[in-house]
């Protein structure tokens, strides 16, 4: 089944503590994207890739990293967490003419 | 920057009734999408527009994409509780299809049994 699977679903973690959000897809897209969903805020993107090893800021990049080294990897990185960043996460692939598939989403929360 | 406005904010309709959500955005659409999402879940692709006054349509849901691309509509005809949710537009604003999206912040609609 076409998907893209991100794990894991709940974390709650304490502030500082590193933390790493994967993100894989089976569909072999070239683009992939980290959006983050705050209530009043709707979607925002985080980072996106075009392709191995070819990532971009998103409009709230702060605070995170990625990496693509792979074409069906795309994990989130919170190198120090903070309450802030407690928030529902998307992981979304796709290919050229054709619209994200989203993931399940995570739902962290930083305390 | 671009953005992209949603109306109404939310709805809660009685079943069979039909309804129209808009996505109006502030600059010109390259291409965009509407996505239906249940609460806390993930998002779920309907339909895809690229083409000044295009239209698709998939089982009860019609959504076109005005002549100037600067707005969409998607109409839903005789609602049924299985279409409950929220409905996001989004939109690249890139010509040349960066995959860098904006969203709409998302309609609420309820459809009363």
């Amino acid at each position: 089944e076409a998907q893209v699977t991100q794990n894991p679903r709940y974390l709650i973690t304490v502030t500082g503590k590193k933390l790493t959000v994967t993100c894989s897809q089976n569909m072999n897209h070239e683009y992939m994207s980290w959006y983050r969903q705050d209530p009043g805020l709707g979607l925002r993107q985080i980072y996106y890739s075009m392709n191995v090893e070819v990532t971009d800021k998103g409009d709230v990049p702060e605070g995170y990293k990625v990496s693509r080294k792979e074409k069906r990897n795309f994990p989130l990185i919170l190198e120090s967490p903070s309450p802030n960043q407690t928030s529902l996460y998307f992981c979304a692939s796709s290919t050229t003419g054709d619209g994200y598939t989203f993931g399940s989403g995570t739902r962290l929360t930083v305390v | 920057s671009q953005e992209l406005e949603q109306s109404p904010q939310s709805l809660i309709v009685q079943e069979g009734k039909n309804l129209t959500i808009n996505c109006t955005s502030s600059k010109t659409l390259y291409g965009l999408y509407w996505y239906k999402q249940k609460y806390g879940e993930g998002l779920i692709f309907l339909m895809m527009l690229q083409k000044g006054g295009e239209e698709k349509s998939h089982e009860k849901i019609t959504a076109k994409l005005d002549e100037k691309k600067q707005q969409s509509s998607l109409h839903i005809t005789a609602s049924q509780p299985s279409h409950a949710g929220i409905y996001l537009c989004g939109a690249d604003p890139s010509s040349s299809g960066t995959y860098k999206y904006i969203f709409g912040t998302g309609t609420r609609l309820k459809v009363l049994a």
